[in-house]
């Protein structure tokens, strides 16, 4: 079955620094969803990719869809303590499944 | 508040009893998913429903796993006869469902935390 890895499972950095997780599919994506999950909380959605090679930006976030719509990446600029939490991708081959991966948690020293 | 609500948020148990968690979309939301998470890993998808209609169920939920949406509205999840195994986070999702699930947002509920003794 469809299988999503991220990585790193666990990024520590310091406050000011960037920050970078990857996702990889094992099959082709139709599309890929971003999600951020404090610690306590539940999931919440941050942005969807549907186009092949796309790139969105919102503040100090920026999201890439891979040219073959198998991989994605979420970069964060400048991190603020208020980014700590785990970053999940979840991608769809079939409408109306989405596999996650096992996400990435980040903490921010300040 | 008009988000994803479940209820209860917290159910302790004990070993072989039954269970049923519910459920309520954002009003408008055509489509409802169920997922189950344990620490340290992603929402595990378990099945999901377009209105009224369960399409698609995952094989890793097991004959003790049930779940209904009788009028398209909110659902519910029973377990039946719970292991220890089955103690985790069990989040719903609801979406607007466009049928090209392009764009497709889901919007996840707090979720209800199961404890299996």
């Amino acid at each position: 079955g469809q299988q999503v890895m991220q990585i790193p499972q666990y990024q520590h950095v310091q406050e000011g620094e960037d920050f970078t997780t990857y996702c990889n599919s094992s099959t082709t994506l139709s599309n890929i969803q971003w999600y951020k999950q404090r610690p306590g909380g539940h999931p919440v959605f941050l942005i969807q990719l549907v186009k092949s090679g796309e790139v969105k930006k919102q503040k100090r976030l920026t999201f890439q869809f891979g040219e073959a719509k198998k991989n994605s990446s979420l970069h964060i600029t400048a991190t603020q303590t208020t980014d700590v939490g785990t970053y999940f991708c979840a991608g769809d081959t079939n409408a109306g499944k989405s596999t996650f991966g096992d996400g990435t948690t980040l903490t921010v020293k300040p | 508040d008009t988000g994803v609500s479940q209820n209860p948020r917290h159910k302790i148990t004990k070993r072989g009893q039954n269970v049923t968690f519910r459920c309520d979309p954002i009003s408008e939301h055509n489509r409802l998913y169920w997922y189950r998470q344990t620490l340290g890993q992603g929402p595990e998808f378990l099945t999901y429903f377009q209105n009224e209609a369960q399409l698609e169920k995952s094989r890793l939920l097991s004959d003790r796993f049930s779940a209904e949406r009788p009028k398209g509205s909110f659902s519910t999840l029973e377990i039946q006869r719970t292991e220890q195994g089955d103690s985790a986070m069990y989040l719903c999702a609801s979406s607007l469902g466009s049928g090209l699930h392009v764009g497709d947002t889901q919007y996840f509920g707090p979720g209800t935390r199961l404890t299996v003794l």
